[in-house]
């Protein structure tokens, strides 16, 4: 199955800063999810990225606040902009790996102050 | 509006016992099961993905997946305190290319 590598693993941010998550795959898949756990939650989805074309975000969530970008098959960015505390959270990407199911980046632990 | 609903627990058995967890989905276009299990602070793992109706079994753990009830369930036989961990189930219309739907997460104790 496909491993990602997720950076960074956690921040501390300001609030009103930004914040850019990387998730680098290991093979090259079409479609890339990214999703928010709020603490002691479940998984929400952000955004899901196409290479080559605009992500399509889920209700409730804005491409001004959460660009995302996805150059390649490999890789793709996620951007918390304008940043509040409550965008605290974990933010996780992942991408669908056939029979193996979906695998998860080991997460970006995020908090703002 | 897809929904995927679990009780959220705690639920708590003894050592050894079988743990039984469950999901109930909205969506009948759902094609893939999945059920993940996560740990405080770590990503989902995957313990077991079910495409068919039935039964699927992999060393402790089995699925039972019935599409006409919209209902998914995970066994966990000779349940160990390892075991204590939030079940997530998730589902989706077309595996790989359509993302996940999570339900809220069972979250188990299991007692030594």
């Amino acid at each position: 199955s496909a491993v990602i590598s997720q950076k960074p693993s956690r921040d501390i941010c300001q609030r009103g800063t930004s914040l850019t998550i990387q998730c680098q795959v290991d093979s090259q898949v079409t479609m890339m999810f990214w999703y928010r756990q709020q603490p002691g939650q479940s998984l929400t989805l952000i955004a899901t990225a196409n290479q080559g074309s605009e992500a399509t975000y889920e209700s409730g969530f804005v491409i001004d606040k959460f660009p995302i970008s996805r150059p390649n098959l490999t890789f793709s960015t996620l951007t918390v902009s304008n940043m509040s505390p409550e965008d605290s959270s974990i933010y996780l990407c992942s991408v669908g790996a056939g029979a193996y199911g979906y695998t998860f980046g080991s997460g970006t632990r995020l908090t703002v102050v | 509006q897809k929904e995927v609903e679990q009780n959220s627990g705690p639920l708590s058995v003894p050592e050894g016992a079988i743990a039984s967890l469950n999901c109930t989905y909205s969506d009948r276009g759902s094609q893939s099961f999945f059920w993940y299990r996560q740990y405080s602070g770590k990503s989902p793992e995957l313990i077991m993905s079910i495409y068919s109706n039935g039964d699927k079994e992999d060393g402790r753990f089995t699925a039972q997946l019935n599409k006409a009830s919209q209902y998914v369930s995970l066994l966990i036989r000779d349940s160990q305190p390892s075991d204590s961990a939030t079940y997530l189930c998730a589902v989706t219309l077309n595996s790989g290319n359509t993302p996940l739907v999570f339900g809220k997460g069972t979250r188990l104790s299991v007692i030594a």
